[in-house]
């Protein structure tokens, strides 16, 4: 239980391109999701918290306009890289929880790793 | 600024041993803590969690916890090849502006010798 799906897997694309991620949970409902930015050998940091039907929570940093969030439904979340350039490249991982516990485990997609050309 | 700490290493055991991650953290608040495998370029993958105070075990793994210290741990017994990754320790937190994230430590590198 507790599948987390995260698609594309790898995205090469030109600067100046918009990518859209998307992460499911397959088997549960999760009212919250997470979306994480890793760079090479650097631990997770996290861009924002998305809640299902309404706006995103950034963390500080975070350009909100650049990464848009969307969480329309309680299995579906997005985040779309606008214009994305070089310096965007890295590997995002989104994650979900699966109950309204705030203290309950985050289960994590397969990540995707993005590459601006 | 609540941080977790953890030593990079690389920590290198032979096949068989028992490894030792340790973890520290600055929010003496905390409830919640997990460990996390992380296989080179691959997403995290949930080992254990652990809530109160002391030991939970589950197969070869056991997590240790003590709040008055801040300080988890993670025991990985019979090592095998296969538990070559990166352990990240993660802590959930409460923010000042009430917000509830995990903060993760930058992870401990794990080599298994055959």
């Amino acid at each position: 239980g507790a599948v987390v799906s995260q698609h594309p897997s790898w995205v090469i694309c030109k600067s100046g391109t918009s990518v859209k991620i998307e992460c499911r949970s397959l088997d549960f409902q999760a009212t919250t999701m997470f979306w994480y930015r890793q760079f090479p050998k650097q631990s997770l940091m996290l861009m924002a918290t998305s809640n299902e039907g309404s706006k995103a929570t950034y963390e500080q940093g975070v350009e909100k306009d650049k990464f848009l969030i969307n969480h329309a439904s309680l299995t579906l979340s997005t985040l779309t890289v606008t214009s994305a350039h070089p310096e965007d490249s890295s590997f995002y991982i989104c994650s979900a929880r699966q109950w309204t516990g705030g203290n309950q485990p985050q289960h994590f997609g397969d990540g995707t790793r993005l590459s601006i050309l | 600024q609540k941080e977790v700490e953890q030593n990079s290493g690389p920590l290198s055991v032979p096949e068989g041993a028992i490894a030792s991650l340790n973890c520290t953290y600055s929010d003496r608040g905390s409830q919640s803590f997990f460990w996390y495998r992380q296989y080179s370029g691959k997403s995290p993958e949930l080992i254990m969690f652990i809530y109160s105070n002391g030991d939970k075990e589950d197969g070869r793994f056991t997590a240790q916890l003590n709040k008055a210290s801040q300080y988890v741990s993670l025991l990985i017994r019979d090592s095998q090849p296969s538990d070559s990754a990166t352990y990240l320790c993660a802590v959930f937190t409460i923010t000042q502006g009430g917000s509830e994230k995990l903060v993760f430590g930058k992870g401990t590198k794990l080599t298994v010798n055959p």
